[in-house]
C-alpha cells in the first residue's frame, strides 16, 4: 500500500463547477500538507501549504486537513478552463528545508470544459 | 525575478553515457532537491542537500550522483549505472519555513 493515495482521474467538470480533489494517507506522523498544480511539461507550483488539521483559504482555493481520518482535500470554486492541470498532494513530517522527506500522491488530472 | 532554472529542457542520451542536468536557483534557499517523475508514480526523491558541501541519498539514488559546491547550484549526473533513466527530472529548493518548495520547469531525459 502506498503511503499517499490519490485518484488519478481524469476528472472532467464544466466551467463554474466546484471541484473536490482528495488524498488519503497512512502515516500519522505527517504534519505538513501541500497542494501543487502542474501544467503539462512544466514543474509543479505550490498552491496551498498547511500545518496540521484545519482549513486554509486563498481566493478560489480551500485546503482542508482532517488528521483524524488521514484525509486531505482541495476545493476549487468557480472552476475555470485555466485550472485544467494535474493536481498533486504532498506531505511531510517536518517543515520545508529540513531533512524531512516530502511524499507525493500520484496526481489527479483535472479538465475544466467550456 | 527569483526562481529555479533547469537546463536543458530536453536531453537525449545514448545508452552507456553519463549526462549532467543543471539546476541553479537565485532564491537564496538553503535546501535543494532532485526528484524524478514517471507516469502513474508521482515524484520520487533522488538526492537532497540542506547545506553546501553536504547531501543525502533519497529513495532512488542508485545510478545518480550530485554535488553541492555552491549554494546556488545542485547539478545531477545520471550515470550509465541507472538502468531506466528516461524520465522527467525536477529540481526544487526551499527554506526552513512554511513557504513550501519551489520547483524548476524540469528536464525531460530520453535514452536513445
Amino acid at each position: 500500500q502506498k503511503e499517499v493515495e490519490q485518484d488519478p482521474g481524469p476528472l472532467s467538470v464544466p466551467e463554474g463547477a466546484i471541484v473536490s480533489l482528495n488524498c488519503t494517507y497512512s502515516n500519522s506522523a505527517f504534519q505538513y500538507f501541500m497542494w501543487y498544480r502542474q501544467y503539462s511539461r512544466k514543474g509543479p507550483e505550490l498552491l496551498m501549504y498547511t500545518y496540521s488539521s484545519g482549513n486554509k483559504e486563498d481566493g478560489r482555493f480551500t485546503a482542508q486537513v482532517d488528521k483524524s481520518s488521514k484525509y486531505i482535500s482541495l476545493f476549487i470554486r468557480d472552476s475555470q478552463p485555466s485550472d485544467s492541470a494535474t493536481y498533486l498532494c504532498a506531505m511531510s513530517r517536518g517543515p520545508a528545508g529540513t531533512a524531512s522527506k516530502l511524499t507525493f500522491g500520484t496526481g489527479t488530472r483535472l479538465q475544466v470544459t467550456l | 525575478d527569483g526562481g529555479i532554472t533547469q537546463s536543458p529542457k530536453y536531453l537525449f542520451r545514448k545508452e552507456g553515457q553519463n549526462v549532467t542536468l543543471s539546476c541553479e536557483q537565485n532564491l537564496n534557499h538553503d535546501a535543494m532537491y532532485w526528484y524524478r517523475q514517471d507516469p502513474g508514480q508521482g515524484l520520487r526523491l533522488i538526492y537532497y542537500s540542506q547545506i553546501v558541501n553536504d547531501f543525502q541519498k533519497g529513495d532512488i539514488a542508485e545510478g545518480y550522483s550530485v554535488s553541492r559546491e555552491k549554494k546556488e547550484s545542485f547539478p545531477l549526473t545520471v550515470t550509465s549505472a541507472q538502468k531506466n533513466p528516461t524520465a522527467f527530472y525536477l529540481c526544487a529548493s526551499s527554506m526552513r519555513d512554511l513557504n513550501g518548495y519551489t520547483f524548476g520547469s524540469g528536464t525531460r531525459l530520453t535514452v536513445v
